[in-house]
């Protein structure tokens, strides 16, 4: 079973601090994506990679960084944390040969910017 | 790429068999359907994917429409544990490809 795992699984910040989200997957997969989720929206895409030392920005990059330093991890770092920032970010991985296109998501990071 | 239209909510009870259907007019010939379902508290997981006709899994069932502009999929007997967000997106067939997720379909399901 592919495994993503996320930390910190919760996380408070105050505003202007810096962040730093890490993600984990043992699955051997080239690509790596951070999403997050609102309430009323569904997952939007922040950057994604294709291996380590790419990053690629996603639909809705600003306020954010990425650092893939290793096929395994993949970091999301909020330099100047905003309340605007509170959301629930998803790590997710997939395999660049996968004709699914599948997905395997972590179980999530819940971020408030106080 | 394709925008896809969902019901925004559903509601079934325990043994009911479940069509949730998605609109995908613009859908591009290189384009493969995609759904995925979230429950509560943990991140996406992938269901079925198909390209034009039928495709069946241990998990669900999709009919796709013969001009690929409407995709249907079919829960039998759904559980309490089947209550999730559906979301159906549509995008190539490369690892390369993202996976934009909408808002879903709510599906509720009660005893």
């Amino acid at each position: 079973e592919a495994a993503v795992t996320q930390s910190p699984r919760n996380k408070v910040a105050v505003t202007g601090g810096k962040v730093t989200l890490s993600c984990n997957q043992t699955n051997n997969h080239n690509n790596m994506y951070w999403y997050r989720q609102d309430t009323g929206h569904g997952l939007r895409l922040i950057h994604y990679s294709y291996g380590a030392g790419s990053t690629e920005k996603g639909d809705i990059p600003d306020g954010y960084k990425a650092s893939r330093p290793s096929q395994e991890n993949f970091s999301l770092i909020l330099e100047l944390a905003t309340p605007s920032q509170t959301s629930v970010y998803f790590c997710a991985s997939g395999d660049a040969w996968d004709r699914q296109n599948t997905l395997y998501f972590g179980a999530g990071t819940r971020l408030s910017v106080l | 790429l394709a925008k896809t239209t969902q019901p925004p909510s559903m509601e079934a009870y325990e043994g009911q068999e479940v069509n949730v259907s998605c609109s995908h007019t613009n859908i591009a010939t290189s384009e493969y359907i995609y759904w995925y379902r979230q429950v509560p508290h943990q991140g996406p997981q992938f269901i079925i994917q198909g390209y034009k006709d039928y495709v069946v899994n241990e998990v669900a069932s999709l009919f796709i429409s013969a001009d690929r502009k409407l995709s249907t999929l079919s829960l039998p007997w759904v559980s309490l544990r089947d209550a999730a967000v559906y979301y159906c997106i549509v995008t190539g067939d490369s690892g390369y490809n993202k996976l934009t997720f909408g808002k879903g379909t709510v599906l509720l399901v009660s005893p």
